[in-house]
């Protein structure tokens, strides 16, 4: 399947500030995808990422809260902007490919104080 | 739109007994489903996808599930628990074609010994 790396692994970080979120994948693909977390709970997706066009969110999330980038075929960013503790969550970007299907990164671990 | 309903948020096994984990989905086209796990703070690992190939999939770690159409159900089983087999399980379904992927609540297993 394919690899992604993603970074950081984890993170705690002051209320105010902006944490961005690195996915790294071995192979070119289409489309990705940034999927949250919250404690306890299941995955909610952000939003879905393709390389040079805007980044399409889901209902409830905004550009101006997390901004993404998709500069390449192999590569996004993910910002969590102006933090407080309720974003706290794991943080996942996933990618699919038809001979693979979904692969999940590791995730991001984010703690605001 | 799609959706998964895991019934049960925790489930309890003897170890050695049948794993049975509920899903039912609600798609309007043909649908791709999934399962994953996520151990304890680790990332999501794929068991096993249906691709409306045949109706019987057989996963990793001795897991498989059946795509019952007329159920609209995709039930995970494993004939006999381990206790390494503790862990969170995601159902998951999409419409395919590189599309998100929308996952249930899910369902906490544990294993007694």
């Amino acid at each position: 399947s394919a690899v992604i790396s993603q970074k950081p692994s984890r993170d705690i970080c002051q209320r105010g500030t902006s944490l961005t979120i690195q996915c790294q994948v071995d192979s070119q693909v289409t489309m990705m995808f940034w999927y949250r977390q919250q404690p306890g709970q299941s995955l909610t997706l952000i939003a879905t990422a393709n390389q040079g066009s805007e980044a399409t969110y889901e209902s409830g999330f905004v550009i101006d809260k997390f901004p993404i980038s998709r500069p390449n075929l192999t590569f996004s960013t993910l910002t969590v902007s102006n933090m407080s503790p309720e974003d706290s969550s794991i943080y996942l970007c996933s990618v699919v490919r038809q001979d693979y299907g979904y692969t999940f990164g590791s995730g991001t671990r984010l703690t605001v104080v | 739109a799609q959706s998964v309903t895991q019934l049960g948020s925790h489930v309890s096994v003897s170890e050695g007994a049948l794993v049975l984990l509920r899903c039912n989905y609600s798609s309007s086209v043909p649908p791709y489903l999934f399962w994953y796990v996520q151990y304890p703070n680790q990332g999501l690992q794929l068991l096993l996808k249906y691709t409306s190939a045949a109706t019987l999939v057989k996963g990793i770690n001795g897991f498989e599930a059946e795509f019952k159409k007329s159920e609209t159900s995709f039930h995970l089983t494993k004939p006999s628990a381990h206790m390494s087999d503790a862990a969170e399980y995601f159902c998951a379904v999409s419409p395919g074609g590189y599309q998100k992927v929308t996952f249930g609540t899910g369902t906490k297993l544990q294993v007694i010994p």
